[in-house]
């Protein structure tokens, strides 16, 4: 079947604007994770959906940070005001059911901010 | 303060050789652990993973060990390939509270088989 999906692969966008990633999970995943990994850096942890559960948002690195998951399955994270620290891969993952810990990854958004 | 550390950024082998790439965490409420590969310009893929009830666990020509006293785990490939060439990644996580199942990850190693 379909695997995660992420648009736009790539993004160049000017230092201020706001920017919007979208992820498609895999069908029926009701956990739906955004790590994102910065130049030489492992992946780092961002926001969390799991159902109609409140989503983890521990990770967001500012409030210029947001994410929403509609109807429990595409979700859309939006940076306001970029910055060019910003600049880094977008990955988006999913899993099946609470009890599983394997994530199947999308292929990223690769955002640069100029 | 990174909690899952992968201290040698790169690693090259001769082909039919064996792989071993090291893993070492911080936090010891991580109970479970994963091994991600990843190729330029895709998403990591899982490759294996172990509990820490269990201190080895194969598949194929992989095979990951977890030393919980020395919170270490190694991921061991035999024969290595060269289509092994990837970025690998070490990720671990907490047991489930709540809705948190987030995995925390190192910065990954680089593995170059020879041919």
């Amino acid at each position: 079947g379909a695997g995660v999906s992420q648009s736009p692969s790539n993004k160049v966008t000017e230092k201020g604007k706001d920017v919007e990633l979208r992820c498609d999970p895999i069908s029926g995943h009701t956990a739906l994770y955004w790590y994102r990994q910065s130049l030489g850096q492992g992946l780092e942890f961002l926001i969390y959906f799991q159902g109609n559960s409140a989503p983890d948002k521990s990770g967001l690195p500012s409030d210029r940070f947001s994410a929403e998951r509609t109807g429990g399955s595409v979700s859309t994270l939006t940076i306001q005001r970029t910055q060019q620290e910003d600049s880094a891969v977008y990955l988006c993952a999913s899993t099946p059911t609470l009890g599983s810990y394997e994530q199947y990854f999308g292929p990223g958004t690769r955002l640069t901010v100029t | 303060d990174q909690q899952v550390k992968q201290n040698s950024p790169s690693l090259s082998v001769q082909e039919g050789r064996i792989s071993i790439l090291n893993c070492d965490y911080t936090n010891s409420m991580f109970d479970y652990f994963l091994w991600y590969k990843k190729y330029p310009a895709e998403g990591p893929t899982f490759l294996i993973s172990i509990s820490s009830i269990k201190d080895k666990n194969e598949d194929g020509r992989f095979t990951v060990f977890l030393n919980k006293s020395a919170k270490h785990l190694s991921l061991h490939i035999v024969p290595s390939q060269p289509g092994d060439s990837a970025v690998y990644f070490c990720a671990a996580t907490r047991p489930h509270t709540g809705a948190n199942s987030k995995l925390t990850f190192g910065k990954g190693i680089t593995l170059s088989v020879r041919p």
